[in-house]
C-alpha cells in the first residue's frame, strides 16, 4: 500500500491563480480530510468527506472547494489564491468505525506559497 | 466548545533525560484523546490514543500518556529521550469516534540537546 499520497510537494502561485491539490489513498478508507498547518496554530480542518459523493465544511473552508467522486481521491481546489493561503496542506484518511480504528493516516503534505 | 492547549511551544531536553509534554483540554462531555508526532518535513503519525479503560496509555517509541479527567489533562511522557525523538508533537481531542473533526493543539517542538 502506498497509503496517502499528495501532489505536488511544493507549489508557488501568484495571487488570483487557481490550482488543485491532489490527494489519493489506496486503503479503501471512508473518511478523508484536508487540513492546513500554520506555525503556532496546529492543524485546522478545511473540508472533509465521509464517503464518495459526500463532503462538508470544516473550520476554515473559505476559498477552497472539494469533491469526492471516488473513494480513493479527494482533491482540494483553490479558486483564487491569496497570500493568506500560504501554508502546508495535509490530506488525511480514516477507515471510520467500520474499519475498527480511530487512527488518521496523513499524507506527506504540500507546501504552498502564494505571492 | 472544545479546545486544546499545549502549554509549551518548545521543550529543550538533554539526550537520555526524561521529558513531559503537557496537554490540557476543555470539554463539558467525555472526549477521546490523541497524540500525534510530526518528524521534520513529514506528515503526522499516531503516537498513542485514549478512548476508554486504563488511564495510562502506552504508545510507540517508548512514549506513554496519562489521562487525568479531574485535571482535564493528557500529558505525554518518555523516561529517556533519544536524538531521533526530535519532532513536533500534537495533542488532539474529539467527541466522536469518527475523528475527522479532531480539535488540535498548537504543537510542542521537542528539541534534544546532545
Amino acid at each position: 500500500n502506498a497509503g496517502v499520497t499528495q501532489t505536488p510537494k511544493f507549489q508557488v502561485l501568484k495571487t488570483g491563480q487557481s490550482m488543485t491539490l491532489q490527494c489519493a489513498q489506496d486503503m479503501n478508507h471512508e473518511y478523508m480530510s484536508w487540513y492546513r498547518q500554520d506555525p503556532g496554530m496546529g492543524l485546522r480542518l478545511i473540508h472533509y468527506s465521509v464517503g464518495a459523493g459526500i463532503t462538508d465544511q470544516g473550520e476554515v473552508p473559505n476559498g477552497y472547494n472539494v469533491s469526492r467522486s471516488t473513494t480513493e481521491d479527494f482533491p482540494l481546489r483553490l479558486l483564487s489564491a491569496a497570500p493568506s493561503q500560504t501554508s502546508v496542506y495535509f490530506c488525511a484518511s480514516n477507515p471510520g468505525l467500520a474499519g475498527g480504528t480511530d487512527t488518521q493516516y496523513f499524507g506527506p503534505g504540500t507546501r504552498l506559497t502564494v505571492l | 466548545a472544545q479546545s486544546v492547549t499545549q502549554l509549551d511551544s518548545q521543550v529543550p531536553v538533554f539526550e537520555e533525560a526524561p521529558v513531559e509534554l503537557r496537554c490540557n483540554y476543555s470539554s463539558s462531555v467525555s472526549v477521546y484523546l490523541f497524540w500525534y508526532v510530526q518528524y521534520p518535513n513529514q506528515g503526522l503519525q499516531l503516537l498513542l490514543k485514549y478512548l476508554s479503560g486504563s488511564t495510562l496509555v502506552k504508545g510507540i517509541n517508548g512514549f506513554e500518556a496519562e489521562f487525568n479527567k479531574s485535571q482535564t489533562s493528557f500529558h505525554l511522557r518518555k523516561p529517556s529521550v533519544h536524538i531521533s525523538d526530535t519532532a513536533e508533537y500534537f495533542c488532539a481531542v474529539t467527541l466522536r469516534r469518527s475523528n475527522y473533526q479532531l480539535i488540535w493543539g498548537a504543537g510542542t517542538k521537542l528539541i534534544i540537546k546532545p
